[in-house]
């Protein structure tokens, strides 16, 4: 069974950073992207960026909204993804999902999400 | 404003058959398979239909899924109860490289 558990979410002021982990298993790891969603309270589904798999390049996307500020990266000997949030802003509040990509990069798995509040 | 297009709410009487379309452009529907995801209230999304149409292991048969052009649909059937949720297309955007959701739809069963 996949299961996909995220961690690491907090409180935090604007302008500091924050790390979220998602350990991942029933599935082998290093072979899929991994990708990261949030959901703002109350509001839809923003895909955040992924991180392809080392066979595919290893090589990184991200949405507009954070190129610059965040960064994905993965460590496929503990089968875990990370998601580097850094210049954090009050409108990055959210609910932070992470996925497996499956076909075409497409999410076939979610995690339980783990909760980032922006605030002073 | 999402990338794709979709109402923010629909309902329907049970058993009966609702659609929720969703539309998006060439770059990323027109040419790349679509995923439709369900999402109970306080809950994780869930994969509902993968690459346009197709069902993953365990999801009812009363959902399915099609594609013309730019536009995708999700069709659901014999209308239940336990179906009123949020429901969000996805697709894979080639300009922007990276994925699309719909802005969502509210399936409320009356």
């Amino acid at each position: 069974e996949v299961q996909l558990v995220e961690s690491g979410g907090n409180l935090v002021q604007p302008g500091r950073s924050l790390r979220l982990s998602c350990t991942a298993s029933g599935f082998t790891f290093g072979d899929y992207a991994m990708s990261w969603v949030r959901q703002a309270p109350g509001k839809g589904l923003e895909w955040v960026g992924l991180i392809r798999s080392k066979a595919s390049g290893g090589t990184t996307e991200y949405a507009a909204s954070v190129k610059g500020r965040f960064a994905i990266s993965r460590d496929d000997s503990k089968s875990i993804a990370y998601l580097q949030m850094n210049r954090l802003q009050t409108e990055d509040t959210a609910m932070y999902y992470c996925t497996r990509a499956g076909l075409s990069a497409l999410i076939d798995y979610w995690g339980q999400g783990t909760l980032v509040t922006v605030s002073s | 404003q999402s990338v794709l297009a979709q109402p923010p709410s629909v309902s329907e009487a049970p058993r009966q058959r609702v659609t929720i379309s969703c539309s998006g452009s060439s770059s990323n529907i027109g040419n790349n398979p679509v995923n439709w995801y369900q999402q109970l209230p306080g809950k994780a999304p869930k994969l509902l239909i993968y690459y346009t149409d197709l069902l993953p292991s365990g999801v009812s048969d009363r959902f399915s899924g099609s594609k013309s052009g730019t536009s995708a649909s999700l069709a659901i059937s014999g209308l239940q109860s336990e179906d009123e949720a949020d429901y969000y297309c996805a697709a894979w955007d080639d300009r922007l490289n990276g994925v699309v959701f719909g802005g969502g739809t509210k399936l409320t069963v009356l």
